[in-house]
Formats: C-alpha cells, structure tokens, sequence
C-alpha cells in the first residue's frame, strides 16, 4: 500500500529565516506530487505541482519554491520567511500512470513564523 | 463567483440523524467530484468521488451528481458525533489539463450533537 509522510510536523521559525519541508511517498512510483497550503480559516490552496523529476508547475508567485530530487521526494522550501508564510502545509500525491484523479494527503507541517 | 461554493455553516444536526452537505460548480464541462473530510488540525482524507449523474453510495454516504444543475452533494444518514469535521468539495475541470488539478471549495463544517 501507498503511505506519504511529512516532515516536521511542526515548526516555528523567525520571520527572515529559510525554510525546507519534505515529503516522500512508497509504494507507488512516478506519482504526481503537489503541495498546498492552508490558512487558518481559509480554503486548500495550491502552490506547487510536479509531474516527474525535476518537472515543477507553480500556481501562485511568492517566496516559495519547490524541487523534486527523486521519483517520491518533494521538497518546499524559502530562503526567507514571510510572516504571511504560517499556515498548514500538506503535500499529497495521486497516480499519475492512470486517469484516477483522487489526491491522498500527508499528515501536514504546521509551521508558525514569527 | 467562485468556482466551487459550499455553505460555510456550521451545519449542526442530531446524533442519529441525516447531513447533507451541498456543493455548487461554475464549469459546467467538469468531470469529476470528490468529498474529504478534515478533522481539525488533521488533514483531508477522502470519504468518496463520483463521476456519473444520479447517486453513489458508500456505507452511510450518499454522493448525489447533478450535472445538468451542476451541484454535488453529501449525504450523511445515522450522524455520528465522530462525522463532526469539515467537508471539503472538490471538482476536477476540463481545463485544469494533464497536471489533474483539483478545484477546492472552502469546506462546510458539521457538528453533530449527542
């Protein structure tokens, strides 16, 4: 069976300082990967999305960017954080060697700036 | 307007009885729709996805697909105060293209009272 993990799942950071989230899947390979971010109050919204090694589509501008190393590694990072940058961080995964587009969740990184 | 509305609520109802939860698209070419459900400070997990018009239903969940209306909706029979969390709506539209990127309602919240 497929599991995704997140890690850390907390984090609290100064305003300034750099960022680097992860997020790996098993089971499965050449998965489709995503990240989103969710505000507190506020709906999933999507920052980032890979279809493969080194193949990164960003949704929204900001300070963020992404990598994908290897097939089941998705990196999120900043070089400096943002006080806007707080909220829940979730990566998810879907198979990307079908046409099922149902997204699994990883357990999330809450990370606060202050 | 939003491409994918849900009421905010909160939704209350009472232990024993039937949530529904409804969602509305604006693209009237999208495909396919799914249901999460998130507990709080957890991440979303799935509950199920339709695809065809007329109803699907897994366990105590109903998913009802009006595409001619262009709504979706979630019907929860026998509410369990476990079933308290928020629903998040999904929609998979046509122009999101090969990425399969979801389109994400801002969630209804049900609590269900003992």
């Amino acid at each position: 069976s497929q599991t995704i993990h997140q890690w850390p799942a907390t984090l609290v950071q100064p305003v300034g300082s750099p960022l680097s989230l992860e997020c790996t899947v098993e089971g499965t390979s050449n998965p489709n990967l995503y990240w989103y971010r969710q505000a507190a109050g506020r709906g999933l919204q999507l920052l980032f999305y890979s279809v493969g090694i080194g193949q990164i589509s960003s949704e929204v501008p900001q300070n963020l960017s992404a990598s994908r190393p290897q097939d089941r590694q998705f990196i999120l990072s900043s070089k400096k954080l943002l006080l806007s940058d707080s909220g829940f961080y979730l990566c998810a995964w879907r198979n990307g060697a079908n046409l099922q587009e149902t997204q699994y969740f990883g357990p999330g990184t809450r990370l606060l700036v202050l | 307007q939003k491409e994918v509305e849900q009421n905010s609520g909160p939704l209350s109802v009472p232990e024993g009885a039937i949530a529904s939860l409804n969602c509305t698209y604006s693209d009237r070419g999208s495909q396919s729709f799914f249901w999460y459900r998130q507990y709080s400070g957890k991440s979303p997990e799935l509950i199920m996805f339709i695809y065809s018009n007329g109803d699907k239903e897994d366990g105590r969940f109903t998913a009802q697909l009006n595409k001619a209306s262009q709504y979706v909706s979630l019907l929860i029979r026998d509410s369990q105060p476990s079933d308290s969390a928020t629903y998040l709506c999904a929609v998979r539209a046509p122009r999101a293209g090969n990425n399969r990127k979801l389109i994400w309602g801002l969630g209804t919240s049900l609590a269900v009272n003992p």
